[in-house]
C-alpha cells in the first residue's frame, strides 16, 4: 500500500530536549516536505526537499532541521524544542514538485 | 509575499444545497493552484490542480475553477459525507518550490 508513515503520531516532552519526528514513504518520491498545522493559521511549510541533494527552507524554518541522506526518508529534528512549537505536524511526498502530495497521518507535539 | 485567502471560513449547507468556496490569491506569477481535503485527525487529500486562467476539472459533485485571481470550488448537491475542511495552496513562480495554503474552508452538510 502506498503510503507516508510518520512516528511517533504523539509526543509530550520538555522545553530543550532534542527529539526527531521519522517520515517515510514507500511511492520512489523525490519530493518530500514538512508542514505544522495550527489553529487560525493554516498549514505552514517548514521545509521541503525536491531530490535527495537539494532541500530548502519554507515560510517557517526556524528552530527547525531536516535531513535528506536517502530518498525514502526525511526526518524533522528540533534540537532545543520550546512551547511554540507545539502543533500538529505532518509529512507529505510527491513524485515531483509539490503537486499531488501524500500526506502522512500527523504527529501531534507537545512541548512543556 | 505570496498570500491565499479562503472564504467563508466555515459553511453549513443542506443536503443537496449547492454552493461554491472561494479561494483569492496573491503571487507573483502563478504555477499551480491545489485543493485538497482534510477530514478530522487525517492528513489532507489531494483533490485537483489547477495551472492557467479559464481552467476547469472535475471530481464526482466537486468542480473546480480558475481565474487569474482567484479559484472557486463548487459543490454540487452535497451529501454529508462532503463535510470536511477544504484547502487551498498556490505555488508562485520563480524558482521556488516552496507552497502557500490558505487557512481553510470547513464545510458541513446536513442530512
Amino acid at each position: 500500500e502506498a503510503q507516508v508513515t510518520q512516528n511517533p503520531r504523539y509526543l509530550i516532552t520538555v522545553t530543550g530536549k532534542k527529539l526527531t519526528v521519522t517520515c517515510s514513504q514507500n511511492m520512489n518520491h523525490e519530493y518530500m516536505s514538512w508542514y505544522r498545522q495550527d489553529p487560525g493559521l493554516g498549514l505552514r511549510q517548514i521545509y521541503y526537499s525536491m531530490n535527495v541533494e537539494v532541500t530548502d527552507k519554507g515560510d517557517v524554518p526556524e528552530g527547525y532541521k531536516v535531513s535528506r541522506k536517502e530518498k525514502r526518508n526525511f526526518p524533522l529534528i528540533l534540537e532545543s524544542p520550546s512551547p511554540n512549537q507545539t502543533s500538529l505536524y505532518f509529512c507529505a511526498s510527491s513524485k515531483q514538485g509539490p503537486y499531488e502530495q501524500y500526506f502522512g497521518p500527523g504527529t501531534r507535539l507537545t512541548v512543556t | 509575499e505570496d498570500q491565499v485567502t479562503q472564504s467563508p471560513e466555515a459553511l453549513r449547507l443542506q443536503e443537496g444545497e449547492s454552493s461554491s468556496l472561494n479561494c483569492s490569491y496573491t503571487v507573483s506569477g502563478l504555477r499551480g493552484l491545489f485543493w485538497y481535503r482534510q477530514d478530522p485527525g487525517k492528513g489532507p487529500e489531494f483533490l485537483f490542480t489547477l495551472y492557467s486562467a479559464g481552467e476547469e476539472k472535475e471530481k464526482e459533485r466537486l468542480k473546480a475553477t480558475l481565474t487569474k485571481k482567484e479559484s472557486f470550488l463548487h459543490i454540487t448537491a452535497p451529501k454529508p459525507e462532503d463535510s470536511a475542511t477544504y484547502l487551498c495552496a498556490v505555488q508562485a513562480q520563480g524558482g521556488s518550490e516552496k507552497l502557500v495554503f490558505g487557512k481553510g474552508m470547513k464545510l458541513t452538510v446536513n442530512p
